[in-house]
């Protein structure tokens, strides 16, 4: 049962454009989402994240956006660059719990 | 500051031994937990230490897997005897006050 969903594999965008990846959930008992960003043959990096009670959070380039009537939660990157080109993974926390619970991660790719 | 560490980076063994991965978190976080990725799927939680306790090992496969936190410092887990599939990415991730996560850069483990 896939309770996180990014559903696009692959995004590719041109250079200095806006990157949006999307994210759905099915749990409404998810409390906080991050993103995290992962190069090849390195673990994933914190990007940004946010708390159910707000609905955007900006972080320089980077702003994530969560609409929790519709259980959907999007990371924009504005301008994109070729330093972002990796693997985004979208994961939530349970409330009282402790663990993530990732999406299936989306491969982006900056082209010049 | 030092990120989370693993080690090895990469272990290949035959079905049926053993293998034993360890993994020592940011200094001062009390949290650590294990994950695996299979075959570039999602990332999945396996357990998670407050300090020397486990908290929550609800993510195990079965009792093949065997994750010790000595001294609530750093933590091993141990695989015995490895199965085919068993082969993945084991990721370890330290946790301090808040809500983020620092991941290691993973153990690739293959299974043959």
């Amino acid at each position: 049962d896939q309770q996180v969903k990014q559903n696009s594999p692959s995004l590719s965008v041109q250079e200095g454009r806006i990157s949006i990846l999307n994210c759905d959930y099915t749990n409404s008992m998810f409390d906080y989402f991050l993103w995290y960003k992962k190069y090849p043959a390195e673990g994933p990096t914190f990007l940004i994240s946010i708390s159910s009670i707000k609905d955007k959070n900006e972080d320089g380039r980077f702003t994530v956006f969560l609409n929790k009537s519709a259980k959907h939660l999007s990371l924009h990157i504005v301008p994109s660059q070729p330093g972002d080109s990796a693997v985004y993974f979208c994961a939530a926390y349970f409330q009282g719990a402790q663990k993530l619970v990732f999406g299936q991660g989306t491969r982006l790719t900056i082209n010049p | 500051e030092a990120g989370v560490t693993q080690f090895p980076s990469h272990s290949v063994i035959e079905k049926g031994q053993t293998v034993t991965l360890r993994c020592d978190p940011i200094s001062g976080h009390d949290n650590l937990y294990w994950y695996r990725r299979v075959m570039g799927k999602e990332i999945k939680f396996l357990l998670h230490f407050v300090k020397e306790s486990k908290q929550d090992e609800s993510g195990m496969p079965n009792n093949r897997f065997l994750a010790e936190r000595t001294g609530g410092t750093y933590s091993t887990l141990k695989v015995q005897p490895a199965e085919l599939e068993d082969s993945g990415v084991y990721f370890c991730a330290s946790r301090g006050a808040g809500y983020e996560q620092y991941f290691g850069p993973g153990t690739r483990l293959t299974v043959t």
